[in-house]
């Protein structure tokens, strides 16, 4: 299958600390999903883009589309405790031939209060 | 209120005896995905319908079955559960167009004694 690879594995930082990670891939994407999962629940999604060089934002979280369309990152501004969990990024290809969402590997964020 | 909605939230099973475990969806998406997620891995698609079209993964299983009998239900029966079955069960819809997002339900957490 397709390969997002996600970096960095796993983050521990101070809170209050800004955070980045991202997701890149050999392939063109059209569409690029981040998503936190924290134990025992579903996937939530965090941000939705579209369009190469989007930037979006929601609260402390920004995402962006990156330009070649082969990567996205995530930020997070001034950790707080309850950001802690598995953030996944999700994409699906260019063209797309059908349903399917490919995801990355996954960072495991840790904050220490 | 939960969007996509799966029952029950944790599963027991005997080895060899067969489960199903049950989403359904408020969205009225057409595309409804189910997958597997093992611990702090990234969820891997079983199958999904695209309004009653199924679509299987082609290393999925056959001990994994679905069904959707209508555009709100879809359906995961394990036939024969294994030990290695023992995960959690993701279930997911999208629209289509301009709604290219995935929503998750909250899992199901399958344990096979």
């Amino acid at each position: 299958g397709q390969q997002l690879n996600q970096s960095p594995q796993s983050m521990f930082i101070q809170e209050g600390e800004d955070v980045s990670m991202n997701c890149t891939s050999s392939s063109i994407f059209n569409t690029w999903l981040w998503y936190k999962q924290e134990p025992g629940e579903g996937p939530v999604l965090l941000i939705a883009l579209y369009k190469a060089g989007e930037l979006t934002s929601n609260g402390r979280l920004t995402a962006q589309f990156g330009i070649t369309r082969k990567d996205s990152f995530l930020n997070i501004s001034a950790s707080i405790p309850s950001d802690v969990g598995i953030y996944f990024c999700a994409g699906q290809l260019e063209p797309n031939t059908g349903n399917q969402f490919y995801f990355g590997t996954g960072t495991s964020l840790t904050v220490i209060p | 209120d939960a969007m996509v909605i799966q029952n029950p939230r944790y599963q027991v099973t005997q080895f060899g005896k067969p489960v199903t475990l049950s989403c359904s969806q408020t969205l009225n998406h057409n595309v409804m995905y189910w997958y597997q997620q093992k611990s702090s891995q990234a969820p891997k698609l079983l199958f999904h319908y695209y309004d009653k079209d199924f679509n299987n993964e082609a290393d999925t299983p056959d001990n994994f079955q679905s069904r959707r009998p209508n555009t709100s239900f879809c359906f995961l029966d394990i036939r024969s559960p294994g030990l290695g079955d023992a995960a959690m069960y993701l279930c997911a819809t999208r629209g289509t167009g301009a709604n290219n997002i995935q929503y998750f339900g909250a899992g199901t957490r399958l344990s096979v004694l």
